[in-house]
C-alpha cells in the first residue's frame, strides 16, 4: 500500500467551478501536512500547510482529519491559472526528515 | 536568480557513463535533499544531508552517491548510469535550523532532466 495516496485525476473543470482533492496517508504518527503545486515541467512549490483546525488562503481551503488520516484541498472559483498538479505531502517526523509525497492529482481548468 | 540552482538542466547520456548533477543554494539552509520524479510515482528521496559532511540514505539510494563539501552545495552522482535512472531529478533545501521556527517548507531547484540511453 502506498504511504500517501491521492485522487488519480485528471480533473477537468470549467472556470468558476469548485473542485476538491483528497489525500490519505498510512502513517498515523505523521506530524505535518502540506499541499504543493507543480506546474508542467516545473519544480513543486508550497501552496499551503495544513493544520488540524483547517486553514484557508483566499480561494483555497485545506482540511485535516487525523482520525481518518485524510487531507483535503478545496479550490473555489477556479481560474485558468490554477491548472497544475497538486501534490499532497506528509512529514512523518516533527523535526526530522521524512517528507513523503503523493503521486499528485492533475487539474485542468477549462475556459 | 533562483535560490536553488541545478546544473545541468538537461542531459542525455549512455548506459555506463558517470554523471554528476550539481546543486547550489543561496538560502543559507543546512538541510539539502535529492529527489527523483517519475510519472505516476511522486517524488522519491534519494539522499539527504543535514550539514556539511553529513550524508543519509533515502528511499532509493542504490546506484547513486552524493557529496556535501560545503553548506551551499550538494552534488549527486550516478557512477554507472542505467536506463531506469532516466527521470527528472530535483534538489531541495529546507529551513529547519536549531533554535529557529520551522515551517517545514521545501524549496526546490528547477530540476535536471536526465535521459540514459
Amino acid at each position: 500500500r502506498k504511504e500517501v495516496e491521492q485522487d488519480p485525476g485528471p480533473f477537468n473543470v470549467p472556470e468558476g467551478a469548485t473542485v476538491a482533492f483528497n489525500c490519505t496517508y498510512s502513517n498515523s504518527a505523521s506530524q505535518s501536512f502540506f499541499w504543493y503545486r507543480q506546474d508542467c515541467r516545473k519544480e513543486p512549490k508550497l501552496l499551503m500547510s495544513v493544520y488540524s483546525s483547517g486553514n484557508e488562503d483566499g480561494r483555497f481551503t485545506a482540511q485535516l482529519n487525523r482520525a481518518s488520516q485524510y487531507i483535503s484541498l478545496l479550490i473555489r472559483d477556479s481560474k485558468l491559472s490554477d491548472s497544475a498538479t497538486y501534490l499532497c505531502v506528509v512529514n512523518e517526523q516533527e523535526y526530522g526528515q521524512n517528507f513523503v509525497f503523493g503521486p499528485g492529482t492533475r487539474l485542468s481548468v477549462l475556459p | 536568480d533562483a535560490d536553488v540552482t541545478q546544473t545541468p538542466r538537461n542531459r542525455i547520456t549512455k548506459t555506463g557513463k558517470r554523471i554528476m548533477l550539481e546543486c547550489s543554494q543561496t538560502k543559507g539552509h543546512d538541510r539539502m535533499y535529492w529527489y527523483r520524479q517519475d510519472p505516476g510515482l511522486g517524488l522519491r528521496l534519494i539522499y539527504y544531508s543535514f550539514d556539511v559532511k553529513d550524508i543519509n540514505k533515502g528511499e532509493i539510494s542504490d546506484g547513486y552517491s552524493v557529496s556535501r563539501q560545503a553548506q551551499a552545495k550538494f552534488s549527486l552522482s550516478l557512477e554507472s548510469a542505467i536506463p531506469n535512472q532516466t527521470a527528472l531529478y530535483f534538489c531541495a533545501t529546507s529551513d529547519l535550523n536549531v533554535g529557529q521556527s520551522y515551517t517545514g517548507e521545501l524549496f526546490f531547484g528547477e530540476g535536471s532532466r536526465l535521459t540514459v540511453l
